[in-house]
């Protein structure tokens, strides 16, 4: 057990819909990465939250938007889906400042489904 | 910019045999480098890092890898392959600034071992 919670586990929804993955990052963790990964592109970095503020950006569509919130939970909203949003989403998180060497701990991913 | 290649997307060997998993890297700073395991249906489990320390790190599952800046490369060993090793493995870089707040992991492909009877 990495530490990292997500919810929900799986998810099937429609095209053109839009739904919210959660993540809840190791206890003092403040940084909080979301990866997707599917069969095509491996696994994609979409973006990094540090302590509340957005701190880089990968390849994260412009329907795609994630927060995190004061209490270092974050969320990952995806809207208008399409067929190719189908895919695993990670969340993981890390050790900052000093101790950074690097190392992020992953959660076991929200599998989406757009049918 | 960092990145990865993991040569092989299939490697197949039989149980009792060495494994060997392909990793070279670019990266333009020392890198933070990494080996992860993926079991079918779960997150990823760190396997081994390299953070500038030895260059042969030992890590959990009796893998370790060997940094040879040299060859830009860190590939994955196992003397003897298990049942249980059957899982997709993937190699990353990381571009974290040593103490800073910043980090993504840039992944290989990932490489899919099966282990035979």
């Amino acid at each position: 057990d990495s530490g990292v919670t997500q919810t929900p586990k799986h998810l099937i929804t429609a095209t053109g819909q839009r739904v919210t993955l959660r993540c809840s990052p190791r206890s003092g963790d403040l940084s909080v990465y979301w990866y997707q990964q599917s069969l095509d592109q491996g696994l994609q970095f979409l973006i990094q939250y540090y302590n509340g503020e957005e701190r880089a950006k990968g390849n994260i569509l412009e329907r795609f938007s994630a927060q995190q919130f004061p209490d270092l939970h974050s969320e990952l909203n995806l809207s208008s889906l399409e067929l190719g949003d189908s895919a695993l989403y990670f969340c993981a998180s890390s050790v900052v400042g000093g101790l950074n060497t690097g190392e992020l701990f992953f959660g076991e991913g929200s599998r989406l489904t757009v049918l | 910019a960092q990145s990865v290649t993991q040569l092989g997307s299939h490697v197949s060997v039989s149980e009792g045999a060495l494994v060997l998993l392909r990793c070279n890297y670019s990266s333009s700073v020392p890198p933070y480098l990494f080996w992860y395991v993926q079991y079918p249906n779960q997150g990823l489990q760190l396997l081994l890092k390299y953070t500038s320390a030895a260059t042969l790190v030992k890590g959990i599952n009796g893998f370790e890898a060997e940094f040879k800046k040299s060859e830009t490369s860190f590939h994955l060993t196992k003397p003897s392959a298990h049942m249980s090793d059957a899982a997709e493995y993937f190699c990353a870089v990381s571009d974290a600034i040593r103490g800073g707040s910043q980090g993504n992991l840039i992944f290989g492909k990932g490489t899919k071992l099966s282990v035979k009877p």
